[in-house]
């Protein structure tokens, strides 16, 4: 029953190199966030949407940049990959306003900058 | 911003042992709080959420209730069994529904 998944799971790319990971929903929520996970960080957050085209950034947002040209699809893109970007990179949906419902994870994107 | 201060775990306990998570946040104005819980290898999961003063959010036999006046949401279950070893994050959130994560307790079940 997963509404929201992610791709792909698992990428090991070399330093410099582009890279593009996305996330699919298929609830129709207005809200999609990127977090990252890190030992001793907890999750923090990157870029966020509120809707098509609307995007805005989170705590973390150097060296990454999103775009959402459908309400389904949420693109996160590192520019040129660096070390400090390897990291598991969660997806998140919510629903109506956000604050109240919290968020719908998917299962992550293991990314390894070598 | 929100900032939030979990219990630093590891937490080990036996099985059918009484849970303690303590999670204390900073935060302007009052936001929604949740529970998330993150199973080996898995994405989180929302495990029970409280939106307004002393509302008690509860799932599974987990409890937390909001406390305004000590910006607390502790996470409390009476009997924990193997099957709840996972890792816990506390997580307020408002604005847009941006949320702030702590940095997770690990808990260990042993039977």
């Amino acid at each position: 029953d997963a509404g929201i998944t992610q791709s792909p799971r698992h990428k090991v790319t070399e330093t410099g190199t582009p890279v593009t990971l996305r996330c699919h929903q298929t609830e129709n929520h207005r809200y999609m966030y990127w977090y990252r996970q890190d030992p001793g960080h907890g999750l923090r957050l990157i870029h966020y949407s509120y809707g098509v085209k609307d995007t805005d950034k989170g705590e973390v947002s150097d060296g990454y940049s999103v775009s959402r040209s459908k309400t389904e699809d949420f693109l996160l893109t590192l520019e040129s990959a660096t070390s400090s970007q390897t990291s598991v990179y969660f997806c998140a949906i919510t629903n109506g306003t956000g604050v109240s419902y919290g968020y719908t994870f998917g299962s992550g994107t293991r990314l390894t900058v070598v | 911003g929100n900032s939030v201060t979990q219990m630093e775990g590891p937490v080990t306990l036996s099985e059918e042992a009484f849970l303690t998570i303590n999670c204390t946040y900073t935060a302007t104005g009052y936001p929604s709080l949740f529970w998330y819980v993150q199973y080996p290898g898995e994405g989180l999961q929302l495990l029970l959420k409280a939106t307004k003063a002393d509302d008690k959010g509860s799932n599974k036999g987990f409890e937390a209730t909001y406390r305004k006046e000590t910006t607390s949401f502790h996470l409390e279950k009476g009997s924990v069994q193997v099957s709840d070893s996972a890792v816990y994050f506390c997580a307020p959130s408002r604005d847009a529904g941006k949320s702030t994560f702590g940095d997770g307790t690990t808990l260990t079940v042993k039977p």
